[in-house]
C-alpha cells in the first residue's frame, strides 16, 4: 500500500490548466525530493518531472512541478489530447526500512 | 543508448518462485552512481517498487515483500535479476526494470515490461 495519496481523477478540457496533488509525509515528500512519472496507456512509464520541478530534456514546458511541506503537486497548463494519461508522483522514504514509494496515481481524461 | 529487455516466464505456478532478468544494454551496469530497480504494476492497479541494486551488490527492498525478495546483479553479463518466491495470484503484474540515478533517485530509463501470470 502507497504511503503518497493522490486523487484518482483528474480532468480538463483542452487548454485548461489541471493539477493534480501528492500527500505524503516527513519522511517521504518532506524530507526528500519528488518525482512524477506518466504513463500512456500500454506503456511503460516515463520520467516527467525530477527533483521537485526540474524537466527532463524533451518534457514540454507545460508540465510544471512544485513542492511544500509535505505536499507536491504536478500541473499541467495547455491541456492536450496527448496528456491523456496516467500520472505517478514518487519519493525516497527514510522510515525505519528506506525505500521508494510511488503515488496511488492519477488518470487524467481530457474531455 | 541505455536499453533495458526484462526476460523470464511469463506463467508461474502459486507457491513458486518467479524469477526474472533485466539485461543492459548500451551502458555498463558497473557505472557509478546508478541502481538498478525492479517495479511492478498489477493489472490495472497503481506502480509498486519492488527494490534496487547497485553493482556492487548492495540492495534496498520494499519492506512490505523484503521476506520474499532477493535482487542479484551479474556484472560479467551486464544483468540483474529478481526472484520472488512463494508467489500467489496476487503477485500477477507487469514486471518493469528500470534504471535510477542513486538509490534514492529518478528511474530515467525503463523497460518495456514483462506480463508475468500466477496460475496453476
Amino acid at each position: 500500500q502507497s504511503v503518497l495519496t493522490q486523487p484518482p481523477s483528474a480532468s480538463g478540457t483542452p487548454g485548461q490548466r489541471v493539477t493534480i496533488s501528492c500527500s505524503g509525509s516527513s519522511s517521504n515528500i518532506g524530507s526528500n525530493y519528488v518525482y512524477w512519472y506518466q504513463q500512456l496507456p500500454g506503456t511503460a512509464p516515463k520520467l516527467l518531472i525530477y527533483r521537485n520541478n526540474q524537466r527532463p530534456s524533451g518534457v514540454p514546458d507545460r508540465f510544471s512541478g512544485s513542492k511544500s511541506g509535505t505536499s507536491a503537486s504536478l500541473a499541467i497548463s495547455g491541456l492536450r489530447s496527448e496528456d491523456e494519461a496516467d500520472y505517478y508522483c514518487a519519493a525516497w522514504d527514510d522510515s525505519l526500512s528506506a525505500f521508494y514509494v510511488f503515488g496511488t496515481g492519477t488518470k487524467v481524461t481530457v474531455l | 543508448q541505455l536499453q533495458l529487455q526484462e526476460s523470464g516466464p511469463g506463467l508461474v505456478k502459486p507457491s513458486e518462485t518467479l524469477s526474472l532478468t533485466c539485461t543492459v544494454s548500451g551502458g555498463s551496469i558497473s557505472s557509478s552512481s546508478y541502481y538498478w530497480g525492479w517495479i511492478r504494476q498489477p493489472p490495472g492497479k497503481g506502480l509498486e517498487w519492488i527494490g534496487s541494486i547497485y553493482y556492487s551488490g548492495s540492495t534496498y527492498y520494499n519492506p512490505s515483500l523484503k521476506s520474499r525478495v532477493t535482487i542479484s546483479v551479474d556484472t560479467s553479463k551486464n544483468q540483474f535479476s529478481l526472484k520472488l518466491s512463494s508467489v500467489t495470484a496476487a503477485d500477477t503484474a507487469v514486471y518493469y526494470c528500470a534504471r535510477a540515478i542513486y538509490s534514492s533517485g529518478w528511474y530515467q530509463t525503463w523497460g518495456q515490461g514483462t506480463l508475468v501470470t500466477v496460475s496453476s
